[in-house]
């Protein structure tokens, strides 16, 4: 198994649903993160959490928001979603030194398609 | 956020060497990364250099960080076509990655 697991892998999903993008890690790591990737430009951070009572915004929060419901699960809400949220999501996790060989490690992303 | 720069584009032939180039803004790093995407796949980590190293060394993979103008590259020699993927420079600050935009490498056979 899939030290980091996305579901779905890939949805579709029509302008003004709420939907939820779900991760859930084997790594014991606490700190999680959501990230979006878009054409020409990389990778960018949504929310990220150090612990299951730390929720912090980053650089593109405006239309998510998240739930840590465990150490182990992070969910992702478009709570009414629009078509510019059409991207590759990813979840990582990382432990507290998030250094050198510990690094982050990602899941294997959800293709979100909003029309 | 920190600016992490890369070129979108690197095609090269079959045996050749690939060198993939980043620049940062962030002189305080202490950490700058390589990863992977191979299509369809998440973010793999390749290889990482400490900010008081000039150079790492790791098998075909040669990491080269040149403080001053805040710029690192990634050397692969002799490409194949396995290597075709879209490669992420990041760098640590603070708590966070901040991570480049990808260098899509293209290895032609």
């Amino acid at each position: 198994d899939a030290d980091v697991t996305q579901t779905p892998r890939n949805r579709i999903t029509k302008t003004g649903k709420r939907i939820m993008l779900e991760c859930s890690q084997t790594k014991g790591h606490d700190r999680m993160y959501w990230y979006r990737q878009d054409p020409g430009l990389g990778l960018r951070l949504i929310y990220y959490s150090f612990d299951v009572k730390d929720i912090n915004k980053g650089e593109i929060s405006d239309g998510y928001s998240v739930s840590r419901q465990a150490q182990a699960k992070f969910s992702l809400s478009l709570e009414s979603a629009i078509p510019n949220q059409t991207a590759l999501y990813f979840c990582a996790t990382s432990d507290a030194s998030a250094r050198g060989d510990y690094g982050y490690t990602f899941g294997s992303g959800t293709r979100l398609t909003v029309v | 956020g920190e600016d992490v720069e890369q070129s979108l584009f690197l095609s090269v032939r079959e045996g050749d060497s690939s060198v993939i180039n980043c620049t940062y803004t962030d002189s305080s790093s202490t950490y700058l990364y390589w990863y992977k995407q191979e299509p369809g796949a998440g973010l793999q980590l390749l290889t990482y250099i400490f900010s008081n190293m000039d150079m790492k060394q790791d098998q075909r993979l040669t990491v080269l960080l040149n403080k001053k103008d805040k710029h690192l590259s990634l050397r692969i020699a002799d490409t194949d076509t396995g290597d075709s993927a879209i490669y992420f420079c990041a760098e640590t600050y603070g708590n966070q990655f901040y991570f480049g935009t990808g260098t899509s490498l293209t290895v032609i056979p």
